[in-house]
């Protein structure tokens, strides 16, 4: 089975500009995660998606929005961004098994550098 | 409310050395508990999972972790440590109450040869 898939793998943006990341789960995991890691922050949830629908949100501005498709392959969009967005985007795609998340597994990343 | 602690940012370590790395949790029900290793520029990696069968759990390249419901713990133990066993590790739980999955803030693993 194929693992989770991140595009593109490196970005270099400049500030106002926006964003987006694409990531493709296991096949037949629903539940799709989004986090931030920085060196200063360590590792920050972002949202989760299950069944094309957010049902988990962390503490980030509305700038940072995502979506999920009908295939559970996501986006998530960054606009207007700042100096501070530069970091690796990671996506975790889950199976629900009785009513909770069994395991996350995640993709190799998406490295924004804003300049 | 659900959270992870994991005791101590950075944990370094001879060659050979036990390796011990501290995770407890706070949950109000029976939760699933993971362990994830990270190399640099890289993805998380599942060491190993707890979910409710056996406490001791054995996981990837020699690591094991032992739940102790009474200590609310779940610490990631090896014998003998390598050089590459060098990553960021991460503690996480997932409980069914808002179906979530929470991570704890890593312990960066140095082995000294």
């Amino acid at each position: 089975k194929a693992g989770v898939t991140q595009t593109p793998r490196y970005l270099i943006k400049t500030r106002g500009q926006q964003v987006t990341l694409s990531c493709s789960p296991i096949s037949g995991h629903r539940s799709v995660s989004w986090y931030q890691q920085t060196p200063g922050q360590g590792l920050q949830f972002l949202f989760e998606y299950f069944s094309e629908t957010q049902r988990n949100k962390g503490n980030f501005p509305g700038r940072f929005s995502g979506r999920q498709f009908s295939n559970s392959r996501s986006e998530m969009n960054v606009s207007t961004l700042e100096l501070g967005d530069s970091a690796l985007y990671l996506c975790a795609s889950s199976l629900e098994v009785a009513g909770r998340q069994e395991t996350q597994y995640f993709g190799p990343g998406t490295r924004l550098l804003v300049l | 409310a659900q959270s992870v602690t994991q005791l101590g940012s950075h944990v370094s370590v001879s060659e050979g050395a036990l390796v011990l790395l501290r995770c407890n949790y706070s949950s109000s029900v029976p939760p699933y508990l993971f362990w994830y290793v990270q190399y640099p520029n890289q993805g998380l990696q599942l060491l190993l999972k707890y979910t409710s069968a056996a406490t001791l759990v054995k996981g990837i390249n020699g690591f094991e972790a032992e739940f102790k419901k009474s200590e609310t713990s779940f610490h990631l133990t090896k014998p003998s440590a390598h050089m590459s066993d060098a990553a960021e590790y991460f503690c996480a739980v997932s409980v069914r109450t808002g179906n979530q999955f929470y991570f704890g803030t890593g312990t960066s693993l140095t082995v000294i040869p």
